[in-house]
């Protein structure tokens, strides 16, 4: 199974700040034909079901604010909030889609300092 | 789109559950079921995936053999069925929707969720 590695756990960011999200793959997650990266973003806020924010690596879904942006190719990418809201606070996940099982990050729960 | 789930179970160590998904607002077959579960206060947990359009499956190697997903087309309905239930399966179970039918998509659409608790 490909292991999803995020970075940190939690993270407290002031408001209005940046905020960066790492996450690391076992392997790549690069379909070289396709050149897409299968690699998604979710945010999780409490009581509530996960929501898409980004595919494709960098694809933002249609809604989503474009504060959120991602980033990163093969193993390594990164989730960025380029000014924190207060709605913001979530849990935030990445996940892989090249192979099953699609394996998810542990998680980085994202605060107000 | 929406996809809305039954309701909380409570089941007994070796018990069966069977949890469904109603799906609405799109063409079922056009998109897969994945189902994930989230045991309380921890990550999320890809179980598997089922094809709408032809009943293909994918399961997770940890659940093979207990693990049964199934669709209905005439009534746009998912199903998860998860035997020998242990108290390790006490989670809130997911379905979503790949963007795809092809199992290689992320989930854009999930359901509410459905609450499984195992106990004796």
């Amino acid at each position: 199974d490909i292991v999803m590695t995020q970075s940190p756990d939690s993270l407290a960011v002031s408001l209005g700040e940046r905020a960066t999200i790492n996450c690391k793959s076992s392997q790549s997650v690069l379909y070289s034909s396709h050149n897409k990266n299968y690699l998604a973003w979710y945010q999780q806020k409490p009581g509530q079901p996960p929501k898409l924010l980004i595919y494709w690596a960098s694809t933002r879904e249609s809604g989503v604010p474009d504060r959120f942006s991602g980033s990163g190719s093969g193993t390594d990418f990164t989730l960025t909030v380029s000014s924190l809201q207060a709605e913001d606070v979530a849990v935030y996940y990445c996940q892989q889609y090249y192979t099953v099982p699609n394996t998810f990050g542990q998680g980085t729960k994202l605060e107000i300092k | 789109v929406q996809l809305v789930q039954s309701g909380a179970e409570v089941k007994k160590p070796g018990a069966s559950v069977k949890v469904s998904c109603k799906a609405s607002g799109y063409i079922f077959s056009s998109s897969g079921i994945t189902w994930v579960r989230q045991a309380p206060g921890h990550g999320l947990e890809w179980m598997g995936w089922i094809s709408t359009y032809n009943g293909n499956t994918n399961y997770a190697q940890r659940f093979q053999g207990r693990v049964t997903m199934t669709t209905d087309t005439s009534t746009n309905t998912a199903y998860l069925e998860l035997g020998s239930l242990t108290s390790d399966d006490s989670a809130l179970y997911y379905c979503a929707r790949g963007k795809n039918n092809y199992g290689d998509s992320p989930c854009d659409h999930w359901g509410q969720g459905t609450l499984v608790t195992v106990s004796s």
